[in-house]
């Protein structure tokens, strides 16, 4: 059974600091791989995708990949409190026919 | 550029009834993908398909559920006999498949209540 592990959290942090999102993958094969923002009762919004080792920026956010120990993770520099949600980390299985969730981390920035 | 449209946004329905879900993908794309989140849950794959061919339905309940995508029209998840357990909301996502893995974008969702 291929999982995805992340900390459901909520991680707590004041506005303005930096919110470090973290996630494992146990697809040693897998290919690619996505971070998506839900606000409750609301559908997955896609925040970023990444393929290759190493960071990848956009904004204000950070996705950062190293597959060697199967690990992914986003960054959020200057958090607002309207980044507060559950962030998804997401990946595609072998064949890229499904994207495997991870049960999300709840973040919370406090005003 | 319309995004992924689903309906209906919510639908409610007996034990023992039929529930008809629909998608229509963004414009342009051709990859139909579609997810289950039950209460407290986390998203889960349920079948991948193009036009007129299921790809993937490993995430699939064997029995009470299909899925389709005519070559015209939205595609069609289809629960049949539904239980209170069938109660989520049910996610459908489109990609253009230009690669492997390609990002999937998601509709606002049909929430189910089986009563």
């Amino acid at each position: 059974q291929k999982e995805v592990e992340q900390n459901s959290g909520p991680l707590s942090v004041p506005e303005g600091a930096i919110a470090s999102l973290n996630c494992t993958y146990s697809d040693r094969g897998s290919q690619s791989f996505f971070w998506y923002r839900q606000y409750s009762g609301k559908s997955p919004e896609l925040i970023m995708f990444i393929y290759s080792n190493g960071d990848k920026e956009d904004g204000r956010f950070t996705a950062q990949l190293n597959k060697a120990s199967q690990y992914v993770s986003l960054l959020i520099r200057d958090s607002q409190p309207s980044d507060s949600a559950t962030y998804l980390c997401a990946v595609a299985n072998q064949a890229g026919t499904a994207l495997i969730f991870g049960k999300g981390t709840t973040l919370s920035v406090s005003s | 550029n319309a995004g992924v449209m689903q309906n209906p946004r919510h639908l409610v329905r007996r034990r023992g009834q039929e529930a008809r879900l629909r998608c229509s993908p963004m414009k342009g794309h051709s990859h139909v993908y579609w997810y289950r989140q039950l209460p407290e849950e986390g998203l889960k794959f349920m079948v991948y398909l193009q036009k007129e061919n299921i790809i993937d339905e490993s995430g699939m309940p064997k029995e009470r559920f299909s899925a389709e995508f005519p070559k015209e029209g939205p595609s069609i998840l289809r629960i049949q006999q539904v239980v209170r357990g069938d109660s989520a909301a049910y996610f459908c996502a489109s990609s253009p498949r230009d690669r492997v893995g390609d990002t999937q974008y998601f509709g606002p969702g049909t929430r189910l209540t089986v009563l």
